[in-house]
């Protein structure tokens, strides 16, 4: 079945303890992206990679940081989390040239 | 700030009736704006999507229509139904490889 996996689903952590969320897609496509969101604001893109060892900030990439070492994996990586990073986030992919995204079920983090 | 805009934040309908969702947009580079359709407790998912060379686009029940003028765009449901209940976000993308921007997103429910 095609698909975007992340793990964990849910976390809960304390302010400055390291973390990694994975994402990973059975899919072989090119674009993968990372997104939080919350009430009110909708989805905030935070990283983006058009491809392997190419990523880019999207609109909030402070406080994170990200890697694309292999074309179906795509961790998004806290280094010391703060409580304004609790949010619901969600990884996504795209093929080539289409535009259609296929969202990940979201991991519900909460930083202490 | 946000580059676009959606408006209601939360809609009631009829079953049988035609929900409305409207966005607006600054930026006059985007040249791809899809809406997404997104259940409690899952990641989004492509519903549709127009590019700026047409003024309209349907599928089934749902037609996106768009004015490029008034750097407008909205989703009209006809036919609205119980399990169109969710929350729907507009949003654009610069081009193939650039971030995209979501509206804040717009909570539909349907009575039966």
């Amino acid at each position: 079945e095609a698909q975007v996996t992340q793990n964990p689903r849910y976390l809960i952590t304390v302010t400055g303890k390291k973390l990694t969320v994975t994402c990973s897609q059975n899919m072989n496509h090119e674009y993968m992206s990372w997104y939080r969101q919350d009430p009110g604001l909708g989805l905030r893109q935070i990283y983006y990679s058009m491809n392997v060892e190419v990523t880019d900030k999207g609109d909030v990439p402070e406080g994170y940081k990200v890697s694309r070492k292999e074309k179906r994996n795509f961790p998004l990586i806290l280094e010391s989390p703060s409580p304004n990073q609790t949010s619901l986030y969600f990884c996504a992919s795209t093929q080539g040239q289409s535009d259609t995204q296929y969202f990940g079920p979201g991991t519900r983090l909460t930083v202490l | 700030q946000q580059q676009v805009k959606q408006s209601p934040q939360s809609l009631i309908v009829q079953k049988g009736g035609i929900s409305i969702i409207n966005c607006a947009y600054e930026n006059t580079a985007f040249d791809y704006f899809p809406w997404y359709q997104q259940f409690p407790g899952k990641g989004p998912a492509l519903l549709i999507a127009i590019r700026p060379d047409v003024s309209e686009k349907k599928e089934g029940r749902f037609t996106i229509s768009f004015n490029k003028s008034a750097k407008q765009f909205s989703l009209h449901i006809m036919d609205s139904q119980p399990g169109d209940s969710a929350t729907y976000f507009c949003a654009a993308r610069r081009g193939y490889g650039q971030n995209f921007v979501f509206g804040p997103g717009t909570r539909l429910s349907v009575l039966p």
